[in-house]
């Protein structure tokens, strides 16, 4: 079955700091995906950042990146230059491609951006 | 604004009651899915339809029924309702079926059963 692991449930960092979310996964699928999203105070999920299995590069959007290790099952989202607007509860996700598509994630970890 | 729509963003009802919250998938999405998020079980898939079609399960209970109109818009029904079933609803939506699209969450419905 697969699973998602977030081991810290909460991080600070200093604004205008790079912070990095630790996510590792398990599955015995080759073919899969990995999400981050953001969810603030408002309760919205913000889709962040996606990673396909196949692909031989780390994703990147804007000043997200994912530090996508497959050998150590581990997909970590980098946030660059963090803002004040980043303090949230971040989920890490994963699908199997090619069977259900339910989204499966972890239990999230709270990440607050200090002035 | 993710371009997901859900009704009612609040909903307080009483045990036993029934209730249905609505979701507008984005413009040209054909898939929906349905999430449950309480504090004890976190984030948990409740189903996804695809074009009409109901896809997927997952920890549906069965006081919990779900469809999709033609129109694609979707609806959650909650029946016999018990204090374990507050928690915030969402629903998402793709453009495909695959494992490879991205699925952009609703504001959610928080349900709050007294």
């Amino acid at each position: 079955a697969q699973k998602i692991t977030q081991t810290q449930p909460g991080m600070f960092v200093q604004e205008k700091e790079a912070v990095t979310l630790d996510c590792t996964y398990d599955t015995s699928d080759q073919s899969y995906g990995l999400f981050w999203y953001k969810q603030p105070s408002s309760g919205e999920m913000i889709f962040l950042i996606y990673q396909g299995s196949y692909d031989e590069q780390n994703a990147t959007e804007g000043r997200y990146s994912l530090n996508f290790q497959k050998a150590r099952k581990s997909a970590n989202l980098v946030i660059s230059a963090s803002q004040l607007g980043d303090s949230a509860m971040y989920f890490c996700a994963m699908r199997l491609q090619g069977g259900s598509e339910k989204l499966v994630f972890g239990k999230g970890m709270k990440l607050t951006v200090n002035p | 604004d993710s371009g997901v729509t859900q009704t009612p963003k609040h909903l307080i009802t009483a045990t036993g009651q029934r209730v249905t919250l609505r979701c507008s998938p984005r413009s040209g999405d054909l898939s929906v899915y349905w999430y449950q998020q309480s504090l004890d079980q976190g984030l948990q898939f409740l189903i996804q339809y695809y074009n009409g079609e109901e896809r997927a399960k997952g920890n549906i209970l069965e006081r919990f029924s779900a469809q999709q109109f033609p129109d694609l818009h979707s609806e959650l029904n909650l029946s016999s309702l018990e204090l374990g079933d507050s928690a915030l609803y969402f629903c998402a939506s793709s453009v495909g079926a695959g494992g490879e699209y991205e699925q952009y969450f609703g504001p959610g419905t928080r349900l709050t059963v007294t």
